[in-house]
């Protein structure tokens, strides 16, 4: 599975905008990008997920490179529900036949008020 | 309201006195599966199910089963547990595994073993 690299923590002010990024430099032609979150206390949850093309939902924006080599999960005004950490997670969908999510340490994002 | 719900949500227990995390979906979802959290360790998948009656092991598997006679349930056994099965667990589920697919967590079950 190609693995994916997040600083371990950053830090936001409340009301801004947060850019969360993820390296993802040997990443194959069938793997989706999926990002994930964990608030304290609470299961992971689904925040948005991407294949080339930028995505938007209501929870973030999706960017990523154009080589696909790295994304940027884009939190357009944070809130304090929003300090959790942050999982970037390649998915393999052809070959992936488990189902599996490999979460790494993922990127601890704390928002101050 | 579309949820996967897991219970208990916090046990203690001693080491050889078996126990069941029991699991439930209500989303009509085929798959669903199991992972333990540990500190530094991150989520690592016990076991998983495609469907009724089809269960395989992930990357942890020992010191547990599963069953899945039904579709929205899928409890965790732990015979015999032991202090090393001390952890966070999570159970998910995903109407399909699609590239794409979006899996739904559990809140987790905290067990310690003593």
């Amino acid at each position: 599975d190609a693995k994916t690299t997040q600083p371990n923590s950053m830090e936001s002010n409340e009301e801004e905008p947060v850019h969360l990024p993820c390296n993802h430099s040997t990443i194959s032609g069938t793997d989706y990008i999926h990002w994930y979150r964990q608030l304290p206390s609470q299961g992971p949850e689904y925040v948005i997920h991407g294949l080339t093309s930028n995505v938007n939902n209501r929870m973030a924006s999706l960017a990523i490179a154009e080589d696909r080599k790295s994304s940027t999960l884009i939190l357009h005004r944070a809130t304090l529900r929003d300090a959790a950490v942050y999982y970037c997670i390649l998915r393999d969908w052809v070959s992936s036949n488990t189902g599996k999510l490999i979460f790494g340490q993922g990127t601890t994002l704390q928002v101050k008020p | 309201e579309a949820q996967v719900t897991q219970n208990p949500r916090y046990l203690i227990t001693v080491t050889g006195k078996k126990l069941t995390v029991t699991c439930s979906q209500n989303m009509n979802h085929e798959y669903m599966s199991w992972y333990r959290q540990d500190p530094g360790l991150g989520l690592r998948q016990i076991y998983y199910s495609m469907n009724v009656e089809v269960t395989d092991k992930g990357d942890v598997p020992e010191g547990y089963k599963v069953s899945r006679k039904e579709k929205r349930n899928f409890p965790l056994i732990l015979e015999s547990p032991s202090p090393n099965q001390t952890s966070l667990y999570f159970c998910a589920s995903s109407g399909d595994l699609a590239g794409g697919n979006i899996q739904y967590f559990g809140a987790g079950t905290r067990l310690s073993v003593l």
